[in-house]
C-alpha cells in the first residue's frame, strides 16, 4: 500500500538556519504530494503541494520538489523563523478513486531566538 | 465564518459511554473525512464520505459509526468508548479528487477515563 516515511524529530534550529525535512513514499502511480503544518493547539494546515513531477510547490519562504526518481518531496527553508515552530506532516493522495491523505509521522520543529 | 468547524473541542468522557462529535463546513465541499490523531501526532484516515455516501472506511471498529444528514456535516458517533479512543479528531473537507487541498477542523480532543 501507499506509504510515507518523513525524518523523525525533533528537529530544533536556531533563527535564520536552513532547514530540510526530509519525506520519501511509496506509492502506485502518479500521487500528489502535500506538506501540511500543524501549529500548537490547532489543525492542520496545507503549506504546499505539488501534483505532478518536476514541480515544485512553494509558499512562505518553503519549498519542496516532486522528485519522481528518488520518490522524495523534501521540505526546505532558507532561513527558519521562531514563528515556523510547529509540527510538519508530509503526506499524500492517490488519483481516482480513494482520495485519502496519507501521512508521515510528523516533525516537530522548533526555532529558538 | 469558519470553514471547517467541530464541536466540541473537548469531551472527558468514561468508559462505555456513548458520545458524538460534529462537524459542519461551509465551503461547498462535496467529500468529507474524519482522522484520528494519537498520542505520538499520528494521523490515520477513519472515514470519507463524497455526496452524503461513504466512500472509504478504514477497518475501523463498528463502533463508531460516521452519519452524513447532507453534504455539509459529517457526524462521528461512537459507542462503548475504550481507553484507546482517546485521540484528537480532526474532519476535514474537499472537493473530490487527489490533487485537492483539504481543509481540516480545529480538532476535537477526546478523553476516556
Amino acid at each position: 500500500g501507499n506509504s510515507v516515511t518523513q525524518m523523525e524529530g525533533p528537529v530544533t534550529l536556531s533563527e535564520e538556519a536552513f532547514l530540510t525535512i526530509n519525506c520519501t513514499y511509496t506509492a502506485t502511480g502518479y500521487p500528489s504530494l502535500f506538506w501540511y503544518v500543524q501549529y500548537p493547539g490547532e489543525g492542520l494546515q496545507l503549506l504546499l503541494k505539488a501534483t505532478k513531477a518536476d514541480d515544485k510547490g512553494s509558499n512562505k519562504g518553503f519549498e519542496a520538489t516532486y522528485r519522481k526518481e528518488t520518490t522524495s518531496f523534501h521540505l526546505e527553508k532558507g532561513s527558519v523563523q521562531v514563528s515556523d515552530s510547529a509540527v510538519y506532516f508530509c503526506a499524500l493522495s492517490s488519483q481516482g478513486g480513494s482520495e485519502k491523505l496519507v501521512f508521515g509521522k510528523g516533525t516537530k520543529l522548533t526555532v529558538n531566538p | 465564518d469558519t470553514a471547517v468547524s467541530q464541536t466540541p473541542k473537548y469531551l472527558v468522557t468514561q468508559m462505555g459511554n456513548d458520545k458524538s462529535i460534529k462537524c459542519e463546513q461551509n465551503l461547498g465541499h462535496d467529500t468529507m473525512y474524519w482522522y484520528k490523531q494519537d498520542s505520538k501526532k499520528f494521523l490515520k484516515i477513519m472515514f470519507s464520505y463524497n455526496n452524503k455516501e461513504l466512500i472509504i472506511n478504514e477497518t475501523v471498529p463498528n463502533r463508531f459509526s460516521p452519519k452524513s444528514p447532507d453534504k455539509a456535516h459529517l457526524n462521528l458517533h461512537i459507542n462503548s468508548l475504550e481507553l484507546g479512543d482517546s485521540a484528537v479528531y480532526f474532519c476535514a473537507s474537499s472537493h473530490r479528487g487527489g490533487s485537492n487541498e483539504q481543509f481540516f477542523g480545529p480538532g476535537t480532543r477526546l478523553t476516556v477515563l
